[in-house]
């Protein structure tokens, strides 16, 4: 079936740039999304990109994707604690049914 | 920002017992799902519905769930007689066919 895997922890010095990888399997994704999820939280949707697209920027958020190679990435600039979270990669099939990642939690250096 | 709401936050009940899990999505909206998140693990898809039926339905959702929007308003999950291993935090979420909007969840304790 569907699948979607990320690393599961990544350690980013406070104001270095923290980049979160994903990859999938799906063929046929529309949308892929970053949810944010703090502790205790719910889930926050921090970006999406359509599947057609293969960048988008929003303030310190970038996020890459490479159809060809099923990759997405995350980028952070200008780390800060308060970004300190599970970052979870999710892709939304045509079936409108999302596939989570496990989560890459961030942890902040000082 | 229009947002679902979810209640209770938390839920704790006994083994066995029927536990009803509430949700309000975005009020436009018309499609519906419910997530769960056991400790540690990813975020599984449980049922989506849409038009006052169920469109979907992973492995999980077995004859102990069951979903109902009984109002305009409300869309509800019920697990009938609990098992320890229901114990996950319950997300619920809504779109109008785009983009979902996840509630904050409700993380359900059997005891």
């Amino acid at each position: 079936g569907e699948d979607v895997e990320q690393s599961l922890f990544l350690s980013v010095r406070e104001g270095d740039s923290s980049v979160i990888n994903c990859t999938y399997t799906d063929s046929s994704s529309t949308y892929l999304y970053w949810y944010k999820q703090e502790p205790g939280a719910g889930l926050q949707l921090l970006t999406y990109i359509f599947s057609n697209m293969d960048m988008k920027q929003d303030q310190r958020l970038t996020v890459l994707l490479n159809k060809k190679d099923k990759h997405l990435s995350l980028r952070i600039a200008d780390t800060q604690t308060g970004d300190s979270a599970i970052y979870f990669c999710a892709d939304q099939n045509r079936d409108d049914k999302i596939i989570f990642g496990k989560g890459t939690r961030l942890h902040i250096l000082p | 920002e229009p947002e679902v709401t979810q209640t209770p936050s938390h839920q704790v009940t006994q083994m066995g017992q029927e536990v009803i899990l509430r949700c309000v999505p975005i009020s436009n909206h018309l499609y519906f799902y419910w997530y769960r998140q056991i400790l540690g693990q990813k975020v599984e898809f449980l049922v989506s519905f849409y038009n006052n039926e169920i469109s979907e339905k992973s492995e999980i959702f077995d004859d102990q769930f069951s979903v109902e929007r009984p109002d305009g308003s409300n869309f509800t999950l019920k697990i009938r007689s609990t098992k320890l291993e229901d114990s996950a935090m319950y997300f619920c979420a809504s779109s109008v066919g785009e983009k979902l909007f996840f509630g904050s969840g409700t993380q359900l304790s059997v005891l």
